[in-house]
């Protein structure tokens, strides 16, 4: 049974261009979750997906930016790239929303974003 | 936001029982606590979490305090593969509301063979 994957990898992009990473939850999860982690940091919380609409928002700016599909994957778009959006971004799925459930979190490997 | 208190780093040997403190300097509600690692280039794994009383599940077993303010995840003996950063989840979630984790650093466990 496969878990969270997460597409591409390892991504390199410019200063100022878009970039879209794509999340498969792990089988018979609904919700999806975003994060950003910077070297040496723990991961910090983006947003969250659950019935295909952002349902709880960190504290990042409105260049981030998301998508549920009817059939639970998501995307993250982050536009206007700076360098400080370099990071491994992780997506994370449950059986719903973590505050009705109290249910662990599944992660992916994580997509490595490098901004140059 | 909730915070959490942790150590750096904390070094064992194999197969000795590991103990890994946590503080937790703000309570929230009927939250659980929830501790993940992360093994080197993988994403966070979910280890245990608990509410009010101690659980034991096939990974560790988890303590917390009676006024919820602290938790320890043991592992009753450590291999190898436990190297890892551990992070301790409080209560409440992160700035945007309770679904999200809110992490730390974590500690860097490493264990001597």
């Amino acid at each position: 049974d496969a878990g969270v994957t997460q597409s591409p990898t390892h991504l390199i992009k410019t200063r100022g261009q878009q970039v879209t990473l794509r999340c498969s939850p792990k089988s018979g999860h609904d919700t999806v979750s975003w994060y950003q982690q910077a070297l040496g940091q723990g991961p910090q919380f983006i947003f969250q997906y659950y019935e295909e609409e952002e349902r709880q928002r960190g504290n990042f700016p409105d260049r981030f930016s998301g998508h549920q599909f009817p059939n639970y994957s998501s995307e993250l778009n982050v536009n206007a790239l700076l360098l400080g959006d370099s990071a491994l971004y992780l997506c994370a799925s449950s059986l719903g929303r973590r505050r009705l459930t109290n249910y662990g979190y599944t992660f992916g490997s994580g997509t490595r974003l490098t901004v140059v | 936001d909730a915070k959490t208190t942790q150590p750096n780093s904390m070094e064992s040997n194999e197969e000795e029982p590991v103990h890994l403190p946590c503080n937790h300097s703000t309570i929230s509600g009927t939250d659980y606590i929830h501790w993940y690692r992360q093994l080197p280039s993988q994403g966070p794994e979910y280890v245990i979490h608990g509410l009010t009383s101690n659980v034991n599940n096939r990974m560790a077993s988890l303590a917390i305090a009676e006024d919820r303010k602290s938790s320890t995840l043991i592992l009753h003996r450590a291999t190898l593969r436990d190297a890892a950063v551990y992070y301790c989840i409080p209560p409440g979630g992160s700035g945007g509301g309770a679904d999200g984790l809110t992490f730390g650093k974590g500690t860097h466990l490493i264990i001597q063979p």
